[in-house]
């Protein structure tokens, strides 16, 4: 258990869809990170929050938007939903410090029919 | 912009050899190379990471060397076993700055 807690862990829903993805970082870490992995494919970096701010952004889409709250917990916004964002969505975090390991949760698996 | 690429995408290998996946990172400021091994329906996990200032880290059965000339890094598994099966994934980092990741390696131990 890498101390990183996401939910859902499955969620079906609708082309035009909207969904919130959710992701609780381990006890102390101020850096969370979103990523998204599609069927055989590798880990595309979307966005990365440190401590409620937004520090780096990747490939995310302009239907998707994400936020970190005082509490350091995060949520990914998944709106206008296609039937290609169905993937597995994970969230990853680590102390903010350079140099440290980010640590994964299990991921939320989305599929969009 | 930055970019990991990873080789091979799968391999295949007897129980007991030795499995080699290298990968190559563009970004020559990139300080922080850590593995990742993902099992099928989890997260990825860490198995062994290295940074700039070392060439070579070992854990047991597991190495990883860097090449910064080069720009190259690369997991060795020595003596595979069938658990050692799953897809292991290089990343590349600046400081705590966008971990990017290779494609990923299809590692298949054949008992």
């Amino acid at each position: 258990d890498s101390g990183v807690t996401q939910t859902p862990k499955h969620l079906i829903t609708a082309t035009g869809q909207r969904v919130t993805l959710r992701c609780s970082p381990r006890s102390g870490d101020l850096s969370v990170y979103w990523y998204q992995q599609s069927l055989d494919q590798g880990l595309q970096f979307l966005i990365q929050y440190y401590n409620g701010e937004e520090r780096a952004k990747g490939n995310i889409l302009e239907r998707f938007s994400a936020q970190q709250f005082p509490d350091l917990h995060s949520e990914l916004n998944l709106s206008s939903l296609e039937l290609g964002d169905s993937a597995l969505y994970f969230c990853a975090s680590n102390p903010g410090l350079s140099g440290n390991t980010i640590y994964f949760g299990e991921g939320s698996w989305l599929t969009v029919v | 912009g930055e970019n990991v690429e990873q080789h091979p995408s799968t391999l295949s290998v007897q129980e007991g050899d030795s499995a080699v996946i290298k990968c190559t990172y563009s970004d020559s400021a990139s300080n922080y190379f850590p593995w990742y091994k993902q099992e099928l329906g989890k997260g990825p996990q860490l198995i062994i990471d290295i940074r700039s200032n070392v060439g070579e880290k070992k854990d047991q059965r597991i190495a990883v060397t860097l090449n910064k000339t080069a720009k190259h890094f690369s997991l060795h598994i020595t003596e595979t076993q069938p658990e050692d099966s799953a897809v292991y994934f290089c990343a590349a980092s600046k400081g705590t700055y966008k971990y990017i990741f290779g494609t990923g390696t299809r590692l298949k131990v054949l008992a």
